[in-house]
């Protein structure tokens, strides 16, 4: 059963620390998304990748938030420094694009607490 | 610019009764639309998909949803919910490149 795995399922860390969140997309697919959700903004689309390389990035904090994908199978986002107001669930989802927009298939999430 | 409005933040309907959840986009050409359900602490769901052809179509878990253009609109229905249909259900538009985002929710909860 293809899945999105996502890891770590929880995360707490203190304000100021490095926070890594890893994805492994499903196999084959050739995008992937980065979201994050709260309850204020609901879901919001951080960044997406095509065959590894980023297509939008623009709604992620530049100065504290970098993504990547190392390799095809995995996809990481970083915040350095973390603030309290970066708590929230990340959710990466990948899908295969061909031609047309594609379908998300999602993770289970990470959900970040920073005090 | 594009957007996808949920008016409705939280809907309660008795178990057996039909549901319809509203869901209106904003773009300006062909739509890829999507709907999608959360299920607490869990990641999302497809349910279904509109890309083109029969505006009329069906998902998982016996839902369907109904595009229309003249009202911009993709409304999500089912006949006869059940207690387990509890979640929030996200209405969703696939824009070029594949970029794709997600109206705000709407909860539904489900009277015994």
């Amino acid at each position: 059963d293809a899945r999105v795995t996502q890891t770590p399922r929880h995360k707490v860390t203190e304000m100021g620390q490095e926070v890594t969140m890893r994805c492994q997309p499903i196999l084959g697919h050739n995008t992937v998304f980065w979201y994050r959700q709260t309850m204020m903004q609901g879901l919001e689309l951080l960044a997406y990748f095509r065959n590894r390389a980023p297509l939008d990035d623009s709604g992620m904090p530049k100065d504290r938030f970098s993504a990547e994908m190392p390799d095809a199978t995995l996809a990481t986002l970083k915040i350095q420094p973390s603030e309290p107001r970066d708590s929230a669930v990340y959710f990466c989802a990948s899908g295969l694009t061909q031609g047309r927009p594609t379908e998300a298939f999602f993770g289970q999430g990470t959900r970040l607490t920073v005090v | 610019a594009q957007s996808v409005t949920q008016p409705d933040i939280h809907i309660t309907v008795s178990e057996g009764a039909s549901l319809e959840l509203r869901c209106n986009y904003s773009y300006g050409a062909t739509p890829y639309l999507f709907w999608y359900v959360q299920s607490p602490g869990q990641g999302l769901q497809l349910l279904l998909k509109y890309f083109s052809g029969d505006t009329l179509v069906q998902g998982i878990k016996g839902f369907e949803a109904e595009f229309k253009r003249s009202q911009s609109s993709f409304n999500l229905r089912k006949p006869s919910v059940h207690w387990s249909d509890a979640a929030e259900y996200f209405c969703a538009v696939g824009l070029p490149a594949s970029k794709i985002i997600f109206g705000s929710g709407t909860r539904l909860s489900i009277r015994p």
